[in-house]
């Protein structure tokens, strides 16, 4: 069936520096690339998307990088802050049906 | 305004018994999504309700999980009998269309998911 391949599943670095997370997706129908952040206790909370007709899309201090040709998405954070500590999903899909990544664990160390 | 809301947050029960998990999405969204995760795994759709109407129910694992929107409104997942393997978060999200200038914009809101433990 079809899958969204996420790496690394555990990511640790220093306040300050950038954290880049990779998704490959497998449905070359895929559209629709969401990112979500999920904090202790909480629910995934989208925190920035992409769509198919775009390469790059950034808000502050995260970006997300779209390869159509490649099947691949990628979610850059820079200058992170201690908030930015969580788990990150990735998915692809369309609009309705979403095919979701294991989950990045974002560690920052102060 | 309020969020997706689920109950309950935890439950344990043993193999065999039943669980009714509860969503209540945001108020006015017709699209209800039920989710799962085992641990440390992808999060995997089981089901998308519109309104009240099942409109894809392919990722359910087997009939012994049972989902209902009576009224359009909140939504209940039956587990019954449970099994171990049925352990995991469930997660409730719900949606409204928008137009946007680049399409049709369908954000999904999350609940802070029903941790389900089975022994």
């Amino acid at each position: 069936g079809e899958n969204v391949e996420q790496h690394p599943s555990t990511l640790s670095v220093q306040e300050g520096d950038s954290a880049v997370i990779k998704c490959t997706y497998s449905d070359s129908a895929s559209n629709y690339f969401p990112w979500y952040k999920q904090e202790l206790g909480k629910g995934p909370q989208l925190i920035i998307d992409i769509r198919s007709n775009v390469g790059e899309k950034k808000d502050q201090r995260i970006a997300v990088t779209l390869n159509k040709t490649a099947k691949h998405f990628s979610l850059h954070i820079t200058e992170t802050q201690p908030e930015d500590s969580a788990v990150y999903f990735c998915a692809g899909g369309s609009n309705y049906q979403l095919i979701w990544g294991a989950g990045t664990k974002l560690i920052i160390k102060p | 305004e309020a969020g997706v809301t689920q109950f309950p947050s935890h439950s344990v029960i043993e193999k065999g018994q039943t669980v009714t998990l509860r969503c209540d999405p945001i108020s006015g969204h017709d699209n209800l999504y039920w989710y799962r995760r085992v641990m440390g795994k992808e999060i995997k759709f089981l089901l998308h309700f519109v309104k009240e109407s099942k409109q894809d129910e392919s990722g359910m694992p087997n009939n012994r999980f049972l989902a209902e929107r009576t009224g359009g409104t909140y939504s209940t997942l039956k587990v019954q009998p449970a099994e171990l393997e049925d352990s995991g978060v469930y997660f409730c999200a719900s949606s409204q269309v928008v137009a946007g200038a680049t399409g049709a914009y369908n954000e999904q809101f999350f609940g802070p998911g029903t941790r389900l433990t089975v022994l």
